[in-house]
């Protein structure tokens, strides 16, 4: 079954902690990123990569680092996680950066910080 | 200024009932644009792209409006299962070939028995 998934769906941690939210997709897809949701606010990018080795930033990229050493896993990784980035977070991915291709988004990562 | 905007909503309608949505887009040099449907607590997915003649599919009906920068969503004879989040979606080309999607808040649809 073609998919995106996440890892872990849940997590509840505390400042400072180093986690790392895994992505992986099986549809061979060039592109994939990663956004988080917050209430009032919709999806926001966070980081996004056009191919292997080819990683950006997005709109709100401040306390977050990505990887994208192989084409299906684009891991999230937060170095010293803050309550400000309690949120819930959605990795995606397309089969490449042209204007119409359907990004396929993972279910989800709620993240809380205390 | 947000660059795309939504009513929030809620929209409660009663089954059967034809609602519409709006959003409006900033960027006039914006490529293209979709409308993803989200259920409660779960990831979002395409309902439909939208194309500047418009077009439909079933019951909704998408529509674009480049001079005044708005697209609609238009639901048809709405069912229980319709309620859901929607999100307007925009494609900007940031620099180079890098783009960028553009999401709104979304609008919640509420379809009552």
């Amino acid at each position: 079954e073609a998919q995106v998934t996440q890892n872990p769906r849940y997590l509840i941690t505390v400042t400072g902690k180093k986690l790392t939210v895994t992505c992986s997709q099986n549809m061979n897809h060039e592109y994939m990123s990663w956004y988080r949701q917050d209430p009032g606010l919709g999806l926001r990018q966070i980081y996004y990569s056009m191919n292997v080795e080819v990683t950006d930033k997005g709109d709100v990229p401040e306390g977050y680092k990505v990887s994208r050493k192989e084409k299906r896993n684009f891991p999230l990784i937060l170095e010293s996680p803050s309550p400000n980035q309690t949120s819930l977070y959605f990795c995606a991915s397309s089969l490449s950066w042209g204007s119409r291709n359907e990004q396929y988004f993972g279910p989800g990562t709620r993240l809380t910080v205390t | 200024r947000k660059e795309v905007e939504q009513d929030p909503g809620p929209f409660n309608v009663p089954e059967g009932a034809t609602v519409a949505f709006n959003c409006t887009y900033s960027n006039s040099a914006s490529q293209s644009f979709f409308w993803y449907r989200q259920d409660c607590r779960k990831e979002p997915k395409l309902l439909m792209s939208v194309y500047s003649s418009g077009n439909e599919d079933g019951r909704f009906t998408a529509q674009l409006n480049r001079a005044s920068q708005y697209i609609s969503l238009l639901i048809r004879d709405s069912k229980l299962s319709d309620s859901a989040t929607y999100l307007c979606v925009v494609n900007d080309l940031v620099s180079g070939s890098a783009r960028q999607l553009t999401f709104g808040s979304g609008t919640q649809l509420t379809v009552l028995p």
